[in-house]
């Protein structure tokens, strides 16, 4: 089955630690997206990504990291300097047409807390 | 800057009744609509979608009709069941070179039998 697959479901994250949450996805999909979900404010976008060795920027990028070293794998690294990590983090894939609307699809997340 | 506004929730309906959640959108182009659906503990997926203008998205018996002069997207089912209960989201996407979705605050739905 094609699809999105986040690990893991459930994340702890200790006071200054780094933690990595993983997506891949075997769509062959070129562009992939990370969000952050809070209640009640819908869906940010932290970073994405529209082809290998390639990212940019969303509008929360800060305390965040990623790298795009492969086509199927988009991780995202929540770093010490994001002093509110607790969230439901979301990855989604789509196909990169420029210019295009592209539809995404989106993995089942994963649920950061601080212990 | 582009924004969707949905109407803000919870919505809690009995069985069979009607469903409307109101989406509003402020975009510079002509848009795609989306209509994406998030059961509790899961990720989002895609429920309905219009590309242009006129354009009805439609699946599972939920609607939703391009509005261009009132720049609107409502969501629409005749007979909400228990198995709708979820959070709802309206989202746009104006392509570009980004082609990122921009999405409402989302509206929970909460179905009684």
């Amino acid at each position: 089955d094609g699809g999105i697959t986040q690990s893991p479901k459930y994340l702890f994250r200790k006071e200054g630690q780094n933690v990595t949450l993983s997506c891949e996805q075997n769509l062959n999909h070129d562009a992939m997206y990370w969000y952050r979900q809070d209640p009640g404010q819908g869906l940010r976008l932290i970073y994405y990504s529209q082809i290998v060795n390639d990212f940019q920027k969303g509008d929360i990028a800060e305390g965040y990291s990623v790298s795009r070293e492969k086509k199927e794998s988009f991780p995202l690294t929540v770093t010490s300097a994001q002093k509110n990590p607790t969230a439901f983090y979301l990855c989604a894939s789509s196909i990169h047409v420029p210019g295009a609307k592209n539809i995404q699809y989106f993995g089942a997340g994963t649920r950061l807390s601080v212990l | 800057g582009n924004s969707v506004t949905q109407m803000e929730g919870p919505v809690t309906l009995s069985e069979e009744a009607f469903l409307t959640i109101n989406c509003t959108y402020t975009a510079t182009g002509y848009p795609s609509l989306f209509w994406y659906v998030q059961y509790p503990g899961e990720g989002l997926q895609l429920l309905l979608k219009a590309t242009k203008a006129d354009d009805k998205g439609s699946n599972k018996g939920f609607e939703a009709t391009y509005r261009k002069e009132t720049t609107s997207f409502h969501l629409e089912k005749g007979s909400v069941q228990v198995s709708d209960s979820a959070v709802y989201f309206c989202a746009l996407s104006e392509g570009g070179s980004q082609g990122n979705l921009i999405f409402g605050k989302g509206t929970k739905l909460s179905v009684k039998p």
